[in-house]
């Protein structure tokens, strides 16, 4: 069984740019999640999809930070634009339901200078 | 707001040892609880979940317990190896949302 796909694995850009990810989720599984994980922190989540409908987007900053999962399948996260603050691991996980065992990606490594 | 907190921060311990990592939460309404490996660079691999209504898990060398009315669960590693170093979390699954502590680091020295 595949794993949690994610692309790109690093991304480098300047503050006030914008960037994307993207997340192809573990085949069957219903809800996946983004995270944030500073360095020396634990993963702090940004948004949760459920199929195709965001379950809990509480800590996603609205005004920079943007995510679809439009067939509740494969999604994107964007940000736009960046700041210094951003540079981050964002690790994307899929479980088959909201309670159930999260499985996640690599993570993308962003550096914002 | 759910907090959880692991300790210690960073761990050492030869070749062989038996170790316990510490996890605690401050809302014991929790769905589940899952502790989580993560190496330098990676992304994390799940190691053991443990349903509200149990009280332990086991796989291989490792065993998890889980104590809700306490707001603790324990990762006992067995038998400790070089391969077993890397960073441990525990992530406190309340149903809306998943809670991640900041992880032990932990370096088995051959």
């Amino acid at each position: 069984e595949a794993g949690v796909a994610q692309s790109p694995r690093y991304k480098i850009i300047e503050k006030r740019q914008s960037v994307a990810f993207w997340c192809n989720p573990i085949s069957g599984h219903a809800t996946l999640y983004w995270y944030q994980q500073i360095l020396g922190q634990g993963p702090k989540l940004l948004i949760q999809f459920q199929n195709n409908g965001v379950v809990d987007d509480s800590q996603l900053p609205k005004d920079r930070f943007s995510a679809e999962r439009l067939k509740g399948v494969d999604s994107t996260l964007k940000i736009q634009p960046a700041k210094l603050e951003d540079s981050a691991v964002y690790l994307c996980a899929s479980s088959k339901g909201a309670v159930s065992e999260q499985y996640f990606g690599p993570g993308t490594r962003l550096t914002v200078t | 707001k759910q907090e959880v907190t692991q300790i210690p921060a960073a761990l050492s311990v030869p070749e062989g040892e038996n170790l316990v990592l510490n996890c605690s939460f401050t809302d014991s309404a929790i769905y589940n609880l899952q502790w989580f490996r993560q190496d330098p660079g990676k992304g994390l691999t799940s190691l053991l979940l443990i349903q509200s209504s149990q009280r332990e898990q086991t796989s291989g060398r490792l065993n998890a317990s889980l104590d809700k009315s306490s707001g603790r669960s324990t990762l006992y590693i067995a038998a400790s190896q070089p391969g077993d170093s890397a960073t441990y979390l525990c992530a406190a699954d309340t149903g809306n949302q998943f809670y991640f502590g900041t992880g032990t680091s932990l370096t088995v020295i051959p």
